[in-house]
């Protein structure tokens, strides 16, 4: 069974600092994609970014980037220059290669920004 | 604003009620998602609309009865619930379930309350 594991249910940040969040997943396909979702406390699931597993070349979006690390299973998300709006909850999700719609989620990880 | 609405934002019903909530997207897509997100376990698939077909329905209790009308609008009919139905319902979208990948949309979610 494919599982998404985050480690840390809460982090906290002071603003314009860098934070990194982890995310490991298990699974026994190569075709695959990741995805970091974020929940504000408006509950809305917000995509964050995503990367293809047959990409090597990691994914970037303006002050967020992903270090993925295919052989090690392990898919983390850095936040650089953190604003307070960035406060929410972050969910690491595994969409299997030709999968319908069947996003696997991870527990979350409660980050909480600073002034 | 987002592309994915739903109504109503809060529900609370008597575990005898019949209720409905409602989803609507405005992306053009042809694929319609509903999702829950219960407090102690990840989000979890619920059902899976591609062009207005259910392609998948992870052993959820009949007591949940979806309805896709059109590609626009997706339905989740509610009877005889019990209160660990209690949850945020999300509804989602994406462009076409075949194609690997595609990104999924939600919306703001529908907290829900069985007394």
């Amino acid at each position: 069974a494919q599982t998404v594991t985050q480690s840390q249910p809460e982090m906290s940040v002071q603003e314009a600092e860098t934070v990194t969040l982890s995310c490991t997943y298990d699974t026994s396909e190569n075709n695959y994609y990741l995805f970091w979702y974020k929940q504000p406390p408006s509950r809305q699931m917000i995509l964050v970014i995503r990367q293809e597993a047959y990409k090597q070349q990691n994914a970037t979006e303006n002050r967020f980037s992903v270090n993925f690390q295919k052989a090690a299973k392990s898919f983390s998300l850095k936040i650089s220059d953190s604003q307070l709006g960035d406060t929410a909850m972050y969910f690491c999700a595994f969409l299997p290669g030709g999968s319908q719609g069947n996003l696997i989620f991870g527990k979350g990880t409660k980050l909480s920004v600073k002034p | 604003e987002t592309g994915v609405t739903q109504t109503p934002r809060h529900l609370v019903m008597g575990m005898t009620n019949k209720k409905s909530l409602k989803c609507e997207q405005h992306l053009g897509h042809n694929a319609m998602y509903w999702y829950k997100q219960s407090a102690k376990k990840p989000l979890e698939l619920m059902f899976v609309y591609s062009l207005e077909e259910r392609v998948e329905n992870n052993s959820v209790p009949s007591r949940f009865s979806p309805e896709c009308p059109n590609s626009s609008h997706l339905f989740l009919h509610l009877h005889t619930l019990q209160p660990e139905d209690s949850a945020l319902y999300l509804c989602a979208s994406s462009q076409e379930t075949r194609l690997a990948g595609n990104t999924i949309y939600f919306g703001e979610g529908s907290w829900l309350t069985v007394v």
